[in-house]
């Protein structure tokens, strides 16, 4: 089955830096890779996905890459903000089959 | 509009009594997911129903824990014999089924286990 590898587990940033979490899988017939943002005791709720078919997709302050070829994707978030910190997972699916997440990434932004 | 709803909210049980969890996706979803979070933890998978294909079972921990889906809608988690271990948020999440479709979830189960 599908492992994600998730990196780093906590991240402290400071207001106006940029953040980056990255992420890796093993299935190369993966083509679905959704980031979630789990705010504390709140349910996880998508912020941005990408599909195979494309290498980068941005969203205002959030951006996604993904490279294929090395089986690796990553969340780029720029200008942080308090409201930012929460934690972050990433995962990664096949057509018809469950989303396999990564074990998240705590982001701590400080003002 | 509805959401994926979880009922309860909050379940605190006795070590080896068997409980029930209940899971209502949105209306027209075909795909289903079921995960556990530990405090502190990431999004462990448990069962995955993707319309009337046979589940995918592969992260359910052992033998004392079963889902179903009735009807291609609703869906009940059932623990048998609760272990202190199985204390957890258990969230539910449904998606339209069709490929790279988003995952929406519900607001979780809190299971204590006592």
């Amino acid at each position: 089955g599908e492992n994600v590898e998730q990196h780093p587990s906590t991240l402290s940033v400071q207001e106006g830096d940029s953040a980056v979490i990255k992420c890796t899988y093993s299935d190369s017939a993966s083509n679905y890779f959704p980031w979630y943002k789990q705010e504390l005791g709140k349910r996880p709720q998508l912020i941005i996905d990408i599909r195979s078919n494309v290498g980068e997709k941005k969203d205002q302050r959030i951006a996604v890459t993904l490279n294929k070829t090395a089986k690796h994707f990553s969340l780029h978030i720029t200008e942080t903000q308090p409201e930012d910190s929460a934690v972050y997972f990433c995962a990664a699916s096949r057509e018809y089959s469950t989303l396999t997440f990564g074990k998240g990434t705590m982001l701590l932004v400080s003002p | 509009g509805a959401g994926v709803s979880q009922s309860p909210s909050n379940k605190v049980t006795e070590k080896g009594k068997d409980v029930e969890l209940r899971c209502d996706p949105i209306s027209g979803h075909t795909a289903l997911y079921w995960y556990r979070q530990s405090l502190g933890q990431g999004l462990e998978f448990l069962i995955y129903f993707q319309g009337n294909s046979a589940p995918d079972k592969s992260g359910l921990p052992s033998d004392r824990f079963s889902a179903e889906r009735t009807g291609g809608s609703v869906s009940t988690l059932t623990i048998q014999r609760t272990q202190q271990e199985d204390s957890a948020v258990y969230l539910c999440a449904s998606s339209l089924g069709q490929v790279s479709s988003e995952a929406f979830f519900g607001q979780g189960t809190r299971l204590t286990v006592v």
